[in-house]
């Protein structure tokens, strides 16, 4: 079945530095991913839909050029947190649409905790 | 905008009993689909079942099935036979279809933390 990556895992950083989450589609082409946030005990709140080779949509509220999102390639979008604050610190996960699939199934990663110092 | 609410923050259920999450949702929408997910402690979304709001016949896979009443805008996940495995998160979420911006974006409830009892 489809599978999306999710790296890294689990990062901590310091105050003030950017770090980089990278989705990949491992045995498929995805056209479309979504970045989710979710605190603990809380549900998924999506923070922007990202779609290969345009610039990635934000909900409303969530500050773009803080979340930089790049859909480089049908099978890569990163997620870069810049100049990252503890209250930055949250569970991130992507999900993947399949390019062309009428199942309209999204296959999500495994999530990336994020910890700033 | 779509809201998706689920009114039971936490239920368990004793081992190979039945339980039964509510799920309501409100939209506009004419096409769309609902999904429940699994988020168990490793927090990876694990799809459960998925129904096609076009579609009458209401959606079962296995131990899962939902009832699915769209006038009503209710969409109740049932676990038959409930194992220790099913212990997680639920989520019921909501898929607007083919209306441009938005499309394929999920829409989730706070969730349901169900237990099973050994």
């Amino acid at each position: 079945g489809a599978v999306v990556s999710q790296h890294p895992s689990r990062v901590i950083c310091k105050s003030g530095t950017s770090v980089k989450i990278e989705c990949r589609s491992l045995d498929f082409q995805a056209t479309t991913m979504f970045w989710y946030r979710q605190f603990p005990k809380q549900s998924l709140m999506l923070m922007a839909t990202s779609n290969e080779g345009s610039k990635a949509t934000y909900e409303q509220g969530v500050e773009k050029d803080k979340f930089l999102i790049n859909h480089a390639s049908l099978t890569l979008s990163t997620l870069t947190v810049t100049s990252a604050h503890p209250e930055d610190s949250s569970f991130y996960i992507c999900s993947a649409r399949e390019a062309g699939s009428g199942a309209n199934v999204l296959t999500f990663g495994a999530g990336s905790r994020l910890t700033v110092l | 905008a779509q809201t998706v609410t689920q009114s039971q923050p936490e239920m368990s259920v004793q081992e190979a009993e039945t339980v039964t999450l509510s799920c309501t949702y409100d939209t506009s929408e004419s096409n769309y689909y609902l999904f429940w997910y699994k988020q168990p402690p490793s927090r990876q979304m694990i799809l459960v079942i998925r129904q096609e709001a076009y579609k009458q016949q209401n959606a079962t896979e296995n131990r899962f099935s939902v009832n699915f009443q769209k006038a009503a805008k209710s969409f109740s996940l049932k676990i038959s036979d409930s194992q220790l495995g099913d212990t997680a998160m639920y989520f019921c979420a909501f898929m607007k279809l083919f209306s441009g911006a938005g499309s394929y974006q999920l829409t989730f409830g706070k969730g349901t933390k169900l237990s099973v009892i050994p």
